[in-house]
């Protein structure tokens, strides 16, 4: 069945450092939508992407869609402690339109 | 504008005991979902209300859960019995639109089953 993994899993970084995750779909996705879930908290959308090889920011963060609209990946300049939380892409299959989350990373930002 | 609204927040039982919980999306989303969310996992889709109609409920345990949104609004979601492999966060969320919308979360209700 359909899969989105997330890499890494988990990711410690010192504040001021930069991070990234990335976003891997067996399958193509009509769209891309990321999320950040603060610990015991609920997911809250970030941006949603559409076309293919698609960029977006926010501030420090930087979205990217990849060309096959399989892959997708989030890059945080410059940490900072209020970025702790959990990331989740999620984006519906562009065949059977099943919405599915990706596994997650973790950010955990050192002071 | 009020969000999805969820109750209860947290809800302990023990198992073979039937639990429901109750989402009230935010006013003129005609898409609603529920998930379940282990801890430290993605949230998994159980089912995806298009206004009355669940258009996709393919990952909902039948024999179990059951769930209905008679108005197209508000939304149950039933678990009986329970088991306790069901304690985890239910979550349930809605979008404006076909389901590539933007979903707004509600905060969750925590279930844990003894």
């Amino acid at each position: 069945g359909q899969q989105v993994m997330q890499i890494p899993q988990y990711q410690h970084v010192q504040e001021g450092e930069d991070f990234t995750t990335y976003c891997n779909s067996s399958t193509t996705l009509s769209n891309i939508q990321w999320y950040k879930q603060r610990p015991g908290g609920h997911p809250v959308f970030l941006i949603q992407l559409v076309k293919s090889g698609e960029v977006k920011k926010q501030k420090r963060l930087t979205f990217q869609f990849g060309e096959a609209k399989k892959n997708s990946s989030l890059h945080i300049t410059a940490t900072q402690t209020t970025d702790v939380g959990t990331y989740f892409c999620a984006g519906p299959d562009s065949g059977t339109y099943k919405y599915i989350f990706g596994t997650g990373t973790r950010l955990k930002v050192l002071a | 504008e009020a969000g999805v609204v969820q109750s209860p927040r947290y809800k302990i039982i023990e198992k073979k005991q039937p639990v429901a919980f109750w989402c009230n999306p935010i006013s003129g989303h005609n898409t609603l979902y529920w998930y379940l969310q282990n801890l430290g996992q993605g949230p998994e889709l159980l089912i995806r209300y298009e206004n009355e109609e669940a258009v996709d409920d393919s990952q909902l345990p039948k024999d179990r859960f059951s769930a209905e949104r008679l108005k197209g609004v508000d939304s149950t979601l039933k678990i009986q019995p329970a088991e306790l492999g069901d304690s985890a966060v239910y979550l349930c969320a809605s979008s404006f639109g076909r389901g590539e919308d933007t979903q707004y979360f509600g905060p969750g209700t925590r279930l844990t089953v003894l």
